[in-house]
């Protein structure tokens, strides 16, 4: 069984093109994430939302708008796609907002 | 904001060496992570680290939570091939939040 699962798993758009990517956790937890790991595998946090509250909102562009529909999704919308948004998009779980994170296989997002 | 450095950047080392990387930072964390990251993978945790001064060990990873709560260190025991990936520590400060901090990785080549 997978705890974290994202699709797609490779998304290649044009740019100015909407995109969404998908996430789903059947941990149970309570807190789930948003990351994006640039090409030098850096990973920096853009949103977390605990018990679909979001608590966390980094400066990220307003074209990306996470919705959390129920505890155990969290979708990213991406609006007007930029070259520079090209990166690996991980989705993140954990137990309540204190707790070790787990992380997703990640979306590998190309913009051209 | 909260940064950490993480060293080495990459090592190079023979099978059967042992491996040590460590991680500081300028402010104090009250969690320690060690994830460890596959090519085309999430990153994967390892060890979690809750108290300054605990060591935790898991299988031939032991990782430790510095006394100062500055700094943690990971040392792996008789590499193996599968031991390649990247490895990342994180550092989280709670309970006022969920924010994990990453270091840059490390790079670790294990020739066999």
């Amino acid at each position: 069984d997978t705890a974290v699962s994202q699709t797609p798993k490779y998304l290649v758009t044009q740019m100015g093109n909407d995109k969404s990517i998908k996430c789903e956790q059947n941990l149970g937890h309570d807190t789930m994430y948003w990351y994006k790991q640039d090409s030098k595998k850096f990973l920096k946090i853009m949103f977390s939302y605990n018990n679909k509250e979001l608590i966390i909102n980094e400066t990220v562009p307003n074209r990306f708008s996470p919705k959390s529909p129920d505890k155990a999704h969290l979708n990213l919308h991406i609006n007007s796609l930029e070259l520079g948004d090209s990166a690996v998009y991980f989705c993140a779980s954990s137990r309540d907002r204190f707790y070790e994170q787990y992380f997703g296989p990640g979306t590998r997002l190309t913009v051209t | 904001g909260q940064q950490l450095n993480q060293s080495p950047q990459s090592m190079f080392i023979q099978e059967g060496e042992d491996v040590s990387m460590n991680c500081t930072s300028s402010s104090i964390f009250n969690t320690w992570l060690w994830y460890k990251q596959d090519p085309g993978e999430g990153p994967v945790l390892l060890i979690a680290l809750y108290k300054a001064g605990e060591l935790t060990s898991n299988g031939r990873l032991t990782a430790q939570f510095g006394i100062t709560r500055k700094d943690s260190f990971l040392n792996i025991s008789a590499s193996i091939p599968s031991d390649v990936g990247i490895y990342f520590c994180a550092g989280q400060v709670g309970p006022s939040g969920s924010r994990l901090t990453f270091g840059e990785g490390t790079q670790l080549t294990v020739n066999p």
